[in-house]
């Protein structure tokens, strides 16, 4: 079945460092894929979503390309700050079989000043 | 802005006990989603509504949990009787169906449940 892999977690990085988390995907035909963040205490927001390949999703400096060659979607940011410390999701979903988001396990992200 | 409210925001029950989770979806939304989150995993999809009809309910546990939309707006999960492995996190999400953001899923604080 359709399926996401993220990196595992924590990562841990000092504020203004540079940040990647890997995400693939294995689906059959080309989903729409999404990235969402989940502060403590809160519930998911989106992030950033490319529908098809080659879109680039960005948002708050965070930045994602949908690249169907490597069937992968890897968030990246220049430089994180304190603030940016969450969970993050890589999500798919196929728009024309109701819109049910598959999610990865997700990536704690802890930067520290 | 708009938001999806749910309540309770957490909620503690026995084993063998009766609970129920309640979500209101951003107003106009006609889909609306129930989502079970382990702790540690990425959430996954309980149950679909379009207006007050089950769209998706492939991965419901039947035999314990039930939902409902009866007016198309607001939602009810419920878990009878609740066991150990359903302490969770019950996230609701709704969406818009048309316009520049059809199918991007709005997603309430969650409900935590911990039985015990």
């Amino acid at each position: 079945g359709d399926s996401v892999t993220q990196m595992e977690g924590p990562v841990t990085l000092s504020e203004e460092a540079f940040l990647t988390i890997n995400c693939t995907y294995t689906a059959t035909g080309y989903p729409s894929l999404f990235w969402y963040v989940q502060y403590p205490g809160e519930g998911l927001q989106l992030l950033l979503k490319a529908t098809k390949a080659d879109d680039k999703g960005s948002n708050k400096g965070f930045e994602a390309t949908y690249r169907k060659e490597t069937t992968s979607f890897h968030l990246e940011k220049g430089s994180v700050q304190v603030s940016d410390s969450a969970v993050y999701f890589c999500a798919l979903t196929f728009y024309n079989q109701g819109g049910k988001l598959i999610f990865g396990q997700g990536t704690e992200l802890s930067v520290k000043p | 802005e708009a938001e999806v409210a749910q309540s309770p925001r957490y909620k503690i029950t026995e084993k063998s006990q009766a609970v129920a989770f309640w979500c209101d979806p951003i107003s106009g939304h006609a889909t609306l989603y129930w989502y079970r989150q382990i702790l540690g995993q990425g959430p996954e999809l309980l149950v679909q509504f379009q207006d007050e009809s089950v769209v998706d309910d492939s991965q419901l546990p039947k035999d314990r949990f039930s939902a409902e939309r009866l007016k198309g707006v607001d939602s009810t999960l419920k878990i009878q009787p609740a066991e150990l492995g359903d302490s969770a996190m019950y996230l609701c999400a709704s969406s818009p169906e048309l316009g520049q953001r059809a199918y991007e899923q709005y997603f309430g604080p969650g409900t935590r449940l911990t039985v015990t």
